[in-house]
């Protein structure tokens, strides 16, 4: 079975700060992807990026990281000098062999200025 | 741009009614999902198809069914509606060549709203 745990609900911080938010996986297969997805409060889910098992290289794009470490089952990801737009709902969803998305129950984010 | 439109955009329903759920897709893609999303509960699988006619369950199945007659077409739908289904619901398709490079991504519609009083 797969499953994603994103254990932290809700997290407040004050525009400018640096904020990670975690994600942890379980899966018995050796291929599959992980995602991230943002969810403003206008509703739509925004893909973030997509992760293949093969490959732990961390990523950056602007003021977003992510970093993939198989060893603990983990994929977080960081905002840096974090924004009000930031503000959102943010999952984190495993796929196998391409097929359908489990999703964590999501983490709320809200920056305040 | 995938090309996914979700009909209607919001309902409101009395229980115990049928309701229909449309998925429209303009770019003939095999994989098609429907998600309902609940607080606590991320977005968790209805159904999905992965061809015409060819469908399969999800995790939340029960009182779904689901029917693909065309490819571009992936419809939702709720025999007899209980408040417990009103929730947020999401169609999804999956994009990408696939084979060896497993280069996959999952495109969503911008959802429905379903309120059952």
């Amino acid at each position: 079975a797969q499953k994603v745990t994103q254990a932290q609900t809700e997290i407040s911080v004050v525009e400018k700060e640096d904020v990670t938010l975690d994600c942890v996986y379980e899966t018995r297969d050796t291929t599959y992807y992980l995602f991230w997805y943002k969810q403003p409060p206008s509703g739509e889910l925004v893909f973030l990026i997509r992760r293949n098992s093969f490959d732990e290289q961390n990523e950056i794009s602007g003021r977003y990281s992510w970093n993939f470490q198989k060893s603990t089952s983990s994929f977080n990801f960081t905002i840096t000098a974090s924004q009000v737009v930031d503000s959102a709902v943010y999952f984190c969803a495993l796929s196998r062999h391409g097929n359908k998305l489990v999703f964590g129950a999501g983490t709320i984010l809200r920056v305040k200025s | 741009d995938a090309g996914i439109t979700q009909s209607p955009r919001h309902k409101v329903t009395e229980t115990g009614t049928p309701v229909t759920l449309r998925c429209h897709q303009t770019e003939n893609h095999r994989y098609m999902y429907w998600y309902r999303q609940d607080p606590g509960h991320g977005l968790r699988l209805i159904h999905y198809s992965y061809g015409v006619k060819d469908t399969d369950k999800g995790e939340v199945s029960d009182g779904y069914s689901v029917s693909r007659s065309k490819t571009e077409d992936f419809l939702l739908t709720l025999e007899s509606a209980t408040s417990s289904q009103t929730s947020v619901y999401f169609c999804a398709i999956r994009e990408g060549p696939g084979g060896k490079d497993f280069n996959y991504g999952y495109t969503f519609g911008s959802g429905t709203r379903l309120t059952v009083v």
